[in-house]
């Protein structure tokens, strides 16, 4: 079946430090590809999605490259802010039924 | 157009009794989408339905827990006999037909205790 595997957290950081949270998933057929962000108390809001190979998602300095070589879709950003801190979530939707599967998500910590 | 609305915010009920838990999805989308969250744990999936139909519920307990997603309303999932261990934050995602790019919208979830 399909599933999606991401780094276990938490990850801490340092103000504008690199993040790097990784990735890779099992899917039939050709997935869309999807990071989601959960700040406390709230729900799940996309943060970016690629559709297809080599496509890069990108949206508040976060990026992620659908690479279907090495089936995966980390996450970067190159400066990170405290405001940053928050659950990231990797999902996938199949190609054959719609179906939406998430990974179990990294918690990221900025402190100043 | 209202995104994903799902009520009650926070459920509070004592072991044994059902928790009626309620999602209505955006507007034109008919796949729904339930999801369980422990607390300091990841999104578990639990169920997938179109309307009328549960389409995957692979991931749903096969006691006590039930979905449904009828042609009119609100989808709703029921958790009869409560347990301690039920306690979490639920959350729906409504997706739009038949586009499988386009993103799953979450509502703010529910927060069930089981007291």
């Amino acid at each position: 079946g399909n599933s999606v595997t991401q780094m276990e957290g938490p990850v801490t950081l340092s103000e504008e430090a690199f993040l790097t949270i990784n990735c890779t998933y099992t899917a039939t057929g050709y997935p869309s590809l999807f990071w989601y962000v959960q700040y406390p108390g709230e729900g799940l809001q996309l943060l970016l999605k690629a559709t297809k190979a080599d496509d890069k998602g990108s949206n508040k300095g976060f990026e992620a490259t659908y690479r279907k070589e090495t089936t995966s879709f980390h996450l970067e950003k190159g400066s990170v802010q405290v405001s940053d801190s928050a659950v990231y979530f990797c999902a996938l939707k199949s190609s054959n039924n719609n179906d939406m599967r998430f990974g179990a998500g990294t918690r990221l910590t900025v402190k100043p | 157009n209202a995104g994903v609305m799902q009520n009650p915010r926070h459920l509070v009920r004592r072991r044994g009794q059902e928790a009626r838990l309620r999602c209505s999805p955006m507007k034109g989308h008919s796949h729904v989408y339930w999801y369980r969250q422990l607390p300091e744990e990841g999104l578990k999936f639990m169920v997938y339905l179109q309307k009328e139909n549960i389409i995957d519920e692979s991931g749903m307990p096969k006691e006590r827990f039930s979905a449904e997603f009828p042609k009119e309303g609100p989808s709703i999932l029921r958790i009869q006999q409560v347990v301690r261990g039920d306690s979490a934050a639920y959350f729906c995602a409504s997706s739009l037909m038949t586009d499988m790019n386009t993103e799953a919208f979450f509502g703010q979830g529910t927060r069930l205790t089981v007291v």
